[in-house]
């Protein structure tokens, strides 16, 4: 079967640093995505990996291990607008591509 | 801007009677999916369809159904709504094979059954 595990939720301040892990193991893997996710409104793209290392975006950054089946994000210079869910989500392939989520980890932002 | 669009954003449906939600593209991908999300927990694939090949997810309740008209349009069809049917219902789009641009999600409509 498919498994994604996240944290369920996480606090941090104002300008700090947090890292949100992922633990995978699935079938046909195809890339791992990590989406935002405001309460009540769908989610939105951050960033993709498919290949081991690390991406940077602006104050986000992902990495991905695919023998370890590990990724994590990485936000830097917290700030209240960041407080939102953090959805892991892996590609699988059977025949089409699916996007498979974690549980999402909801993040706290506090001043 | 091409977009995915789902309607309406909010439907409130009563108790076993049957309801369609909708969603469009501009984007011309061939896969659509529908997703659904209960409150707190991550979107769960219902079913999806690539061009026309529909795939069932194998726990999706026989009660959901899925039409696919033509390229730009999907719908999701509950017959017999229950309580526990209430969730927000993500509609997304690829082209095929994942890219790094990811899958374009729609802004969702928000079932209420009643």
């Amino acid at each position: 079967g498919q498994n994604i595990d996240q944290p369920t939720e996480m606090t941090a301040t104002e300008g700090a640093i947090v890292q949100i892990n992922c633990t995978y193991q699935t079938s046909g893997f195809n890339g791992l995505f990590w989406y935002q996710q405001h309460a009540g409104e769908a989610p939105t793209f951050l960033s993709y990996n498919v290949l081991d290392g690390l991406e940077e975006k602006g104050r986000f950054s992902s990495f991905l291990s695919r023998s370890k089946g590990y990724s994590y994000l990485l936000l830097k210079e917290l700030q209240m607008k960041d407080s939102a869910s953090y959805l892991c989500a892996v590609s699988v392939r059977r025949g089409t591509d699916k996007l498979i989520f974690g549980t999402g980890t909801r993040l706290q932002v506090f001043p | 801007d091409a977009m995915v669009i789902q309607n309406p954003r909010y439907q409130v449906t009563q108790f076993g009677k049957p309801v369609t939600l909708s969603c469009s593209q501009t984007l011309n991908h061939n896969v659509m999916y529908w997703y659904q999300q209960k409150s707190s927990q991550a979107p769960k694939l219902l079913f999806h369809y690539y061009d026309k090949d529909f795939n069932n997810e194998a726990d999706t309740p026989d009660n959901f159904q899925s039409r696919r008209p033509n390229t730009s349009f999907c719908f999701l069809d509950i017959r017999s709504p229950g309580l526990g049917d209430a969730a927000m219902y993500l509609c997304a789009t690829s082209s095929y094979g994942t890219d790094r641009y990811g899958y374009t999600f729609g802004s969702g409509t928000r079932l209420t059954v009643v």
